[in-house]
């Protein structure tokens, strides 16, 4: 089945930096790939997500890059703000209603 | 965004009764919700898949007797645990996903069992 790897764990940066968090998966057949920001005590939010047929997207300071052949996707947030700390999940489907599967998270602090 | 409810958001139950929590799609229909269980700094971890009409598939390891799922109707799913134990405790959460793979997640369930 598919599995998903997530790197870094634990991420810090200065406010105003750049903050890039990594993923990779093993099925080629997943071609959803979302991101997910979780508050402490809430459920995800859906904050980007990209599909196969397309190797990037931006959403204003988020951005995802998906390089297909290698099986990797990464999460770029920039000009990053103290609300942007929170533990950020990438995930794998194979699109539709199918189930997703995700990384381990990378809990991103923000420094003032 | 789509809009996913949770309910009830806590609940304490005494070890051995039985807790129920439900999702709701709240502007869109969904055939299909997935359950899932969250421990402390840890990642998301699919418990079952809720088939509207049908019988919930569980995930390896998952108990189905424990973990009774029912899809009540295209906009509810409910999640029931049974003769639940102090180890049930976790923050479960439901999502359901739109035809266009969107899933949006509920707000989560905390449950504590004493």
């Amino acid at each position: 089945g598919e599995n998903v790897e997530q790197h870094p764990s634990t991420l810090s940066v200065q406010e105003g930096d750049s903050a890039v968090i990594k993923c990779t998966y093993s099925d080629s057949a997943s071609n959803y790939f979302p991101w997910y920001k979780q508050e402490l005590g809430k459920g995800p939010q859906l904050i980007i997500d990209i599909r196969s047929n397309v190797g990037e997207k931006k959403d204003q300071r988020i951005a995802v890059t998906l390089n297909k052949t290698a099986k990797h996707f990464s999460l770029h947030i920039t000009e990053t703000q103290p609300e942007d700390s929170a533990v950020y999940f990438c995930a794998a489907s194979k699109g539709g209603a199918q189930k997703l599967v995700f990384g381990q998270g990378t809990r991103l602090t923000i420094n003032p | 965004g789509a809009v996913v409810s949770q309910h009830p958001s806590r609940v304490i139950c005494k070890s051995g009764t039985s807790v129920k929590i439900e999702c709701r799609s709240l502007d869109f229909q969904a055939t299909t919700m997935f359950w899932y269980r969250q421990f402390p700094k840890q990642s998301l971890m699919l418990m079952a898949t809720s088939n509207e009409g049908s019988k919930a598939t569980y995930e390896q390891g998952v108990e189905k007797d424990k973990f009774l799922i029912n899809h009540a109707s295209l906009t509810l799913s409910t999640l029931t645990v049974t003769s639940a134990h102090p180890e049930d405790s976790s923050f479960y959460i439901c999502s359901a996903p739109l035809a266009s793979s969107e899933q949006y997640f509920g707000p989560g369930t905390r449950l504590t069992v004493t």
